[in-house]
């Protein structure tokens, strides 16, 4: 099967500083790549889509300058939170697609961000 | 819009036995993929199997088969011989080739007992 990877597993930050979430897929060219947030025991909520090359479409009620995103190759994306605040905290996932893999979305294993 | 909805919250089932999680989804595209992902403890989302809307057949990965009922927007999953690995929050997904994206359902937690 596809493998994305997601680093760091793990940030704790303090208030006001930037982090910064890499995505890598390993063995297929994303397409596009995705990036979800979730609340325990919730559903995935989806901030923003992005396609290689192109600028990120984010969804409604998403800070575009708050959570910045670059696709900057076909297989990697990076996820910046900037100027963190507590409220930031939470588990964020990335996902890629690729040709040839019928719509389908490869997880990464999620960012788990604390911010102090 | 796309919407999906999974009416069962939570759930259990004993080992060895046979589960059914709902799924509906309704969406306007005739062109479209539908998808159960499975969230173990560990967070890390999972393909569980994938069915494509222009095939009648439904689709079968080893212990997990689903009912495709099209004409009804129904997807729902059955997990056969339940295993205590089975234990996750189990995802109900719709994906439009021309949304690009995915909607997915509020999720269902399922519990295998020993």
């Amino acid at each position: 099967g596809a493998v994305v990877s997601q680093h760091p597993s793990w940030v704790i930050c303090k208030s006001g500083t930037s982090v910064k979430i890499e995505c890598r897929s390993l063995d297929f060219q994303a397409t596009t790549m995705f990036w979800y947030r979730q609340f325990p025991k919730q559903s995935l909520m989806l901030m923003a889509t992005s396609n290689e090359g192109s600028k990120a479409t984010y969804e409604q009620g998403v800070e575009k300058d708050k959570f910045l995103i670059n696709h900057a190759s076909l297989t990697l994306s990076t996820l910046t939170v900037t100027s963190a605040h507590p409220e930031d905290s939470s588990f964020y996932i990335c996902s890629a697609k690729g040709q040839g893999h019928l719509e389908t979305q490869y997880f990464g294993p999620g960012t788990r961000l604390l911010v102090l | 819009a796309q919407t999906v909805t999974q009416s069962q919250p939570e759930m259990s089932v004993q080992e060895a036995e046979t589960v059914t999680l709902s799924c509906t989804y309704d969406t306007s595209e005739n062109n479209y993929y539908l998808f159960w992902y499975k969230q173990p403890p560990s967070r890390q989302m999972i393909l569980v199997i994938r069915q494509e809307a222009y095939k009648q057949q439904n689709a079968t990965e080893n212990r997990f088969s689903v009912n495709f009922q099209k004409a009804a927007k129904s997807f729902s999953l059955k997990i056969s011989d339940s295993q205590l690995g089975d234990t996750a929050m189990y995802f109900c997904a719709c994906d439009n080739t021309n949304a690009g994206k995915s909607t997915f359902g509020d999720g269902t937690t399922l519990t295998v007992k020993p």
